[in-house]
């Protein structure tokens, strides 16, 4: 398995400028889960997902758009981008989002993203 | 909401010796898990050690060890014979029975001096 990969490692972006990050999991892992985390910070909840079709807004939404199509595939798009979007992005899966068969959340090895 | 606070944003230990880190979090919830994430320099984010709230016995991953009070909503993390690799950033975290919304802390940056 090589359990959740997350592309690109790093990017840079102008102002306005439009992109989507990938994000993939091989192990039929239910929940999908996007963070951010800003220096000093800890992760902060963008959007999640409790399986195909799916989708709800975490703690910070405004400005990403998430949509999932697939089991495997979890993609967060940034629409316009801003230099407040300058941060690291995390991919997540686990097997199950219900708390009595809950394990443990996975995480990809993130996106470094800067917007100028 | 729940809010999950790490009050040490630093800390640091000799090799071979024992440190402990804070964690507080607030809830209504009575179930809920409790984790702690250990992020190196590498960014990879590697889970430690879970607690599940209805367990009262505290778990322990071989050197990782928690002080889980329920009562007082704390749960700290206790590394003995620190290893210079244990050196990372440290995230306490909390998933109630809204599995899909986790909390995390601020994190506790952890230094282990040879």
């Amino acid at each position: 398995n090589a359990g959740v990969t997350q592309t690109p490692k790093f990017q840079v972006l102008k102002t306005g400028q439009s992109m989507t990050l990938q994000c993939a999991q091989d192990m039929n892992h239910e929940y999908m889960s996007w963070y951010r985390q800003d220096p000093g910070m800890g992760l902060r909840l963008i959007h999640y997902s409790v399986g195909a079709g799916i989708t709800d807004q975490g703690e910070v939404p405004n400005g990403y758009n998430v949509s999932r199509s697939t089991t495997e595939d979890f993609p967060l798009r940034l629409l316009s981008a801003a230099p407040s979007q300058t941060s690291v992005y995390f991919c997540a899966s686990s097997y199950s989002v219900a708390l009595s068969t809950y394990n443990e959340q996975f995480f990809g090895p993130g996106t470094r993203l800067t917007v100028l | 909401a729940q809010t999950v606070t790490q009050s040490q944003p630093e800390m640091s230990v000799q090799e071979a010796e024992t440190v402990t880190l804070s964690c507080t979090y607030d809830t209504s919830e009575s179930n809920y898990y409790l984790f702690w994430y250990k992020q190196p320099p590498s960014r990879q984010m590697i889970l430690v050690i879970r607690q599940e709230a209805y367990k009262q016995q505290n778990a322990t991953e071989n050197r990782f060890s928690v002080n889980f009070q329920k009562a007082a909503k704390s749960f700290s993390l206790k590394i003995s014979d620190s290893q210079l690799g244990d050196t990372a950033m440290y995230f306490c975290a909390f998933i109630g029975t809204n599995a899909g919304k986790s909390t995390f802390g601020d994190g506790t940056t952890l230094t282990v001096k040879p």
